[in-house]
């Protein structure tokens, strides 16, 4: 069984501009979510989509979007992108939403922003 | 308000030896505890949960966690460490009142395993 699957792996963007993570997940997984990994943060969520629906939101300003498509697969952008937003974004994929059910991670988009 | 803690940012074990990675947790109500293991460049991956019943939780790859709930904590353990388990460990909480999805984890725990 696949995993769950982020393209790219590598992005170099220059400040100002945006940017587009794909993330497919774990065939059969409703559930998507994203999360930002800094050193300085650590792991912080960033949105939860299921059946397609925002569920959750965390404190991001409004430049990080989301969306999920019919077949489960999720997107994320962010625009005007700022040197901070450099990180390894995670989407995560879940059977269901909330509760007991564990989270499976992709490898990661690690975004550089110059 | 929900938070998790590693208190170390980095544990060093002797191969062979056993090892502890340290978790406390704060969450209203009752919690679904995780932990998760990550390797450089890659993401997080799924060793064990805790939601109810017994207190020891085995998971993958030998490790296995306390959960005790008067100490709030939820502590990783394996008997017996190996070089291949030098990792990143996070360990993460859910509160299963809020309907909420998403994991609040820790900063992180390095772990070396010394040959």
């Amino acid at each position: 069984k696949a995993g769950v699957t982020q393209t790219p792996r590598y992005l170099i963007k220059t400040r100002g501009q945006q940017v587009t993570l794909s993330c497919s997940p774990i065939s059969g997984h409703r559930s998507v979510s994203w999360y930002q990994q800094t050193p300085g943060q650590g792991l912080q969520f960033l949105f939860e989509y299921f059946s397609e629906t925002q569920r959750n939101k965390g404190n991001f300003p409004g430049r990080f979007s989301g969306r999920q498509f019919s077949n489960s697969r999720s997107e994320m952008n962010v625009s005007t992108l700022e040197l901070g937003d450099s990180a390894l974004y995670l989407c995560a994929s879940s059977l269901s939403t909330g509760g007991s059910t564990e989270a499976f991670f992709g490898q990661g988009t690690r975004l550089t922003v110059v | 308000a929900q938070s998790v803690a590693q208190p170390e940012d980095q544990v060093n074990v002797a191969e062979g030896n056993p090892l502890t990675v340290k978790c406390t947790y704060s969450v209203s109500g009752n919690p679904y505890l995780f932990w998760y293991v990550q390797y450089p460049n890659r993401g997080l991956q799924f060793l064990l949960k805790y939601i109810t019943g017994d207190n020891l939780v085995k998971g993958s790859y030998g490790f296995e966690a306390e959960f005790n709930k008067s100490q709030t904590s939820f502590h990783l353990k394996k008997p017996s460490a190996l070089v291949s388990d030098s990792a990143l460990y996070f360990c993460a909480v859910r509160a299963s009142q809020t309907g909420a999805n998403n994991l609040f984890f820790g900063t992180g725990t390095r772990l070396t395993v010394i040959p």
